[in-house]
């Protein structure tokens, strides 16, 4: 099946930096991909919808100039965490879908950040 | 706005019994529903979609609208078959590839 990766797997940053938090389709490519946000023992909330070439959609409630998102090439979407605050903790993924409209998405491992 | 519910957290059975995942969820128009499991150490993977009608690894799920649920049963557990199950749910008109998942439910299937 198809790929998605994410990198780092794991970041730990002082409050008030930035992180940046990527996501790839290694073997297809990806017009649309999704960030999620998960508390611990919760369920995956959709953070943002992230178009190729266009800006992306943010759910409701989800500050679009705190969490950056940039989808520059069809296989890579990234995720900034802008001035983070230890309340920005948490894992976060991304799933990107191979091009059918399937509803199938191909999850990424995840990335645990934590702000001290 | 559409909302998938599972009401258990952590569902425990013993190798060799029946399992039932119990997911309902709320929207008025169609929808098509999905099932995703997580082993340990492992990424989120799609266990299988009402559409299908398929059984994957011995599981079923049947959607019932006139009860609004999509149950994930299995005859007989395996301990393999321990893992995080969400139930999904995707608008079947302009939902695109956006899913709505439930809360999940830790399956512990013990010897």
């Amino acid at each position: 099946g198809a790929v998605v990766s994410q990198h780092p797997s794991r970041v730990i940053c002082k409050s008030g930096t930035s992180v940046k938090i990527e996501c790839r389709s290694l073997d297809f490519q990806a017009t649309t991909m999704f960030w999620y946000r998960q508390f611990p023992k919760q369920s995956l909330m959709l953070m943002a919808t992230s178009n190729e070439g266009s800006k992306a959609t943010y759910e409701q409630g989800v500050e679009k100039d705190k969490f950056l998102i940039n989808h520059a090439s069809l296989t890579l979407s990234t995720l900034t965490v802008t001035s983070a605050h230890p309340e920005d903790s948490s894992f976060y993924i991304c799933s990107a879908a191979s091009g059918e409209n399937t509803g199938e998405l191909f999850f990424g491992e995840g990335s645990r950040l934590t702000v001290l | 706005a559409q909302r998938v519910t599972q009401p258990e957290k952590l569902l425990s059975v013993f190798k060799g019994a029946p399992v039932e995942l119990k997911c309902n969820y709320s929207y008025s128009g169609s929808p098509e529903l999905f099932w995703y499991v997580q082993y340990s150490r492992q990424r989120l993977q799609l266990l299988l979609r009402h559409i299908s009608r398929e059984s994957i690894k011995g599981f079923t799920a049947d959607l019932n609208k006139g009860e609004t649920s999509f149950h994930l049963k299995k005859p007989f557990a395996q301990e393999e078959d321990s893992a995080m199950y969400y139930c999904a749910l995707r608008l079947f008109t302009g939902g695109g590839n956006k899913l709505t998942f439930g809360t999940g439910t830790q399956l512990k299937v013990e010897l």
